[in-house]
């Protein structure tokens, strides 16, 4: 069935350093995935995506690379900062836009 | 523009009982998705309404059911309730259904108990 597993569960690093997150899915007709981070208490706030004509996006410190060979995407942060703390959901789209599949999240804490 | 909104913030029912959740969609959309996201966990796809009709359903039972009003607010209600529906429930607006491209835009959830 769909599915989307994500690494690590759990990832601190130290202001400043990079994180990356990474996730596979099972489904080879996925084409478009999102990035959600999701704060105490908050609906997940979508940071980034990446359509599957294309292998890499960046938007300033963030950016997602997707190998849809491998049937792998990952999130990368850099420069991180405090306010960057807070779980992230990768997703996959299925059945033509009806649905998505979320991994089950990494809580990631940036120590200052 | 004005986001997602969802009400209530929080709800404590018994179980057996129902509920009802609210959601108003993202000014411009016509297309909402709800997703139950227990503690821990991903959000979980429950179904899609486009248009006032069931656009896709994820693996829930009929007790979970929902509408889309024309204005493109929708309900969720659940019958029965038993413990395990305690949860946060998330709706998302999204623009036109169909296409493979449709970026989610989440509220902040209603926070379900179910003693």
């Amino acid at each position: 069935g769909e599915n989307v597993e994500q690494h690590p569960s759990t990832l601190s690093v130290q202001e400043g350093d990079s994180a990356v997150i990474k996730c596979t899915y099972s489904d080879s007709a996925s084409n478009y995935f999102p990035w959600y981070k999701q704060e105490l208490g908050k609906g997940p706030q979508l940071i980034i995506d990446i359509r599957s004509n294309v292998g890499e996006k960046k938007d300033q410190r963030i950016a997602v690379t997707l190998n849809k060979t491998a049937k792998h995407f990952s999130l990368h942060i850099t420069e991180t900062q405090p306010e960057d703390s807070a779980v992230y959901f990768c997703a996959a789209l299925y059945n033509y836009g009806q649905n998505f599949v979320f991994g089950p999240g990494t809580r990631l804490s940036v120590l200052p | 523009e004005t986001g997602v909104t969802q009400s209530p913030t929080h709800l404590i029912k018994t179980r057996g009982q129902q509920v009802t959740l609210r959601c108003s969609s993202q000014s411009g959309h016509n297309t909402v998705s709800w997703y139950q996201q227990a503690l821990g966990q991903g959000p979980q796809f429950i179904f899609q309404y486009y248009r006032e009709e069931e656009n896709g359903r994820g693996n829930f039972p009929p007790r979970f059911s929902g509408l889309q009003f024309p204005n493109y607010s929708s309900e969720l209600n659940v019958n029965a309730l038993e413990l395990d529906d305690s949860a946060l429930y998330l709706c998302a607006s999204s623009g036109v259904a169909g296409g493979p491209y449709n970026e989610q835009f989440f509220g902040p959830g209603t926070r379900l108990t179910v003693l």
